[in-house]
């Protein structure tokens, strides 16, 4: 079956460095990725979409990379701040156009 | 402003007393989906909704109903719910156009507690 696997362990870094999750996929070639973030209590809210025959995306400190050979993309903020610190979760279209399937997020934890 | 809502957001029932959580929202989205949320496991999709009286199950239907009367509606029901239901419970619109097809917009949560 179509599986997203994500970092359950938490990341911890320090302020001003750069963080970087990692999302893997099995079992499937999704024509996109895309990248959430959740804080507690609250509802994903949309980051990045990445497609398959892009190699990256950027949004202001975040940058995105997928790698159909690895079947992975990597998910990166530079420069992070306290304010970064949430669970991010990434998820791609199933083989029904209408699904979604997420992982299970890692959480990000960014120290003053 | 652009969102979706959920109705109620915190939730205390006993078993077997039906429920339903609503779910609404105003960009005029075609999709619509609910999802579980459970420790460890992630988001999991219940039922989704490709458009008006368009449904079909997600990974874990059972014990779940959905209804699409309107568009902007989609009101998830537990005809008898169990304590294995208790979870956080997000609605969520999409469309599949866009420079971000399928880009989710989720609610606030309901958080549900079947004792």
């Amino acid at each position: 079956s179509q599986k997203i696997e994500q970092n359950s362990e938490a990341l911890n870094i320090q302020e001003g460095k750069t963080a970087t999750l990692t999302c893997n996929y099995t079992n499937y070639s999704p024509a996109y990725l895309q990248w959430y973030r959740q804080d507690p209590g609250r509802g994903p809210v949309f980051l990045l979409l990445i497609r398959e025959n892009e190699k990256e995306k950027r949004k202001e400190r975040l940058k995105v990379t997928f790698d159909t050979t690895l079947k992975q993309s990597l998910f990166h903020i530079t420069a992070s701040q306290p304010a970064d610190s949430a669970t991010y979760l990434c998820a791609f279209r199933g083989d029904s156009s209408y699904k979604l399937i997420f992982g299970s997020g890692t959480r990000l934890l960014v120290r003053p | 402003e652009a969102q979706v809502t959920q109705n109620p957001r915190y939730l205390i029932t006993v078993t077997g007393k039906k429920l339903t959580v609503t779910c609404s929202q105003n960009m005029n989205h075609e999709y619509m989906s609910w999802y579980r949320q459970d420790p460890g496991l992630g988001l999991r999709q219940i039922y989704y909704s490709m458009n008006v009286e368009v449904t079909d199950k997600g990974d874990v239907p059972e014990g779940y109903k959905v209804s699409r009367k309107e568009k902007r509606n989609f009101p998830l029901i537990l005809e008898s719910p169990s304590p294995n239901q208790t979870s956080l419970y997000f609605c969520a619109s999409s469309s599949p156009s866009g420079r971000s097809p399928y880009e989710q917009y989720f609610g606030p949560g309901t958080r549900l507690t079947v004792t």
